[in-house]
């Protein structure tokens, strides 16, 4: 069964702090993990995606990636106001199947 | 152009109407996807179509019926519809094999 869990929050941090979300998954057979961010009433929008174990940096954003312990995290340092968000995880299967997580909401406090 | 369109916006429908949904994108992504979102959940997926072929349904009941007429077109027909089907109805696309998938806006669907 493909079950992608994470902790529903709400996610609540100070603006300049990390905040830091997670993600734990079901099957091994899992081959790629993605991190959406959604702002309320729009679409999903990619902020990451990881393959690998270890942890892939993009500017302000962090994902580590544990197979071994299927889990998978997303770090947001220096958080702005404008990160207030739903974050999603998102797992890929052979055939490209994605599976969603039940999302973290995140509110950075100015 | 990383744009999916999606139209309409909104709509409305009753339970004995049949109406679609469209989707389109000119990136030349040749995999396609149909997706629901309910208010507070995640996006559930519904269809995923490859190379113009689909290539798998979620045990998506028959009143859902996809269509991919080209590789730049996905559709979506409604009929018969339930009050529970109301949802916002989210179309991505991704070259076959990619890390990328980009989603369009989305219908906003309200069953009455």
């Amino acid at each position: 069964q493909k079950e992608v869990e994470q902790n529903s929050g709400p996610l609540s941090v100070p603006e300049g702090a990390i905040a830091s979300l997670n993600c734990t998954y079901s099957d091994r057979g899992s081959q790629s993990f993605f991190w959406y961010r959604q702002y309320s009433g729009k679409s999903p929008e990619l902020i990451m995606f990881i393959y690998s174990n270890g942890d892939k940096e993009d500017g302000r954003f962090t994902a580590q990636l544990n197979k071994a312990s299927q889990y998978v995290s997303l770090l947001i340092r220096d958080s702005q106001p404008s990160d207030s968000a739903t974050y999603l995880c998102a797992v890929k299967y052979t055939g490209n199947q994605f599976y969603f997580g039940t999302g973290t909401s995140l509110t950075v406090i100015p | 152009d990383t744009e999916v369109t999606q139209t309409p916006k909104h709509l409305v429908m009753g339970m004995t109407n049949k109406k679609s949904l469209k989707c389109e994108q000119h990136m030349g992504h040749r995999a396609m996807y149909w997706y629901k979102q309910k208010a507070k959940k995640p996006p559930e997926l519904m269809f995923v179509y490859s190379y113009e072929k689909l290539s798998i349904n979620e045990s998506v009941p028959s009143r859902f019926s996809p269509e991919c007429p080209n590789s730049s077109l996905l559709n979506l027909h409604l009929h018969a519809l339930q009050p529970e089907d109301s949802a916002l109805y989210l179309c991505a696309s991704s070259h076959w094999g990619s890390y990328e998938q980009y989603f369009g806006p989305g219908t906003r669907l309200t069953v009455t």
